[in-house]
């Protein structure tokens, strides 16, 4: 079974900072998909970013990207500038065909 | 274009009494999932539906548990008799197809007392 290890329970960063959060992953499949969530108070899940396991290029959207270390099965996210609205739960999952996988999650607190 | 729905957002309940949740996913999604979040966790996938079809039920607890998607579009899911270690949230996704990322809902949260 494909399991997800995020090592952060919690991690704190000044505003307009930068911060990363670690998530590791275990498979033996080589084509797969490796997602980040953000989940606020309000427990909606929402996709930060996406990456595909064949593409070695890193994602980006805006000031969120990845570092994806595919032989180390390593799959960190690195805010940049951090806003007060990043402030969150977020989720490192794992995805096989249609089966997700998710982390325990690491909570971000950001600093004014 | 309406999100994943679903209801109740609460639901208190004493144990051993049934309880029932809906999830309406985005219109078009094949496939609908249903998590259980236990405070400070991850979400632990329940049930996977390819529209009408369970295909990976293996984490349901079917003593209790049950869930239906009619006509590969709503779901429900059931327990019955809930006990303590339910409380939770229960979270209804889908998604367009296979690979595709995830649309959540807001989620059931259920407090057994």
């Amino acid at each position: 079974a494909q399991t997800v290890t995020q090592s952060q329970p919690e991690m704190s960063v000044q505003e307009a900072e930068t911060v990363t959060l670690s998530c590791t992953y275990d498979t033996s499949e080589s084509d797969y998909y490796l997602f980040w969530y953000k989940q606020p108070p309000s427990r909606q899940m929402i996709l930060v970013i996406r990456q595909e396991a064949y593409k070695q290029q890193n994602a980006t959207e805006n000031r969120f990207s990845v570092n994806f270390q595919k032989a180390a099965k390593s799959f960190s996210l690195k805010i940049s500038d951090s806003q007060l609205g990043d402030a969150a739960m977020y989720f490192c999952a794992y995805m096989n065909n249609n089966d997700m996988r998710f982390g325990a999650g690491t909570r971000l607190t950001v600093k004014p | 274009e309406a999100g994943v729905v679903q209801s109740p957002r609460y639901k208190i309940i004493e144990k051993k009494q049934p309880v029932a949740f809906w999830c309406n996913p985005i219109s078009g999604h094949n496939t609908l999932y249903w998590y259980r979040q236990n405070l400070g966790q991850g979400p632990e996938l329940l049930i996977r539906y390819e529209n009408e079809e369970a295909v990976d039920d293996s984490q349901l607890p079917k003593d209790r548990f049950s869930a239906e998607r009619l006509k590969g579009v709503d779901s429900t899911l059931k327990i019955q008799p809930a006990e303590l270690g339910d409380s939770a949230v229960y979270l209804c996704a889908s998604a367009s197809g296979p690979r595709e990322k995830l649309f959540f809902g807001s989620g059931t949260q259920l407090s057994v007392l």
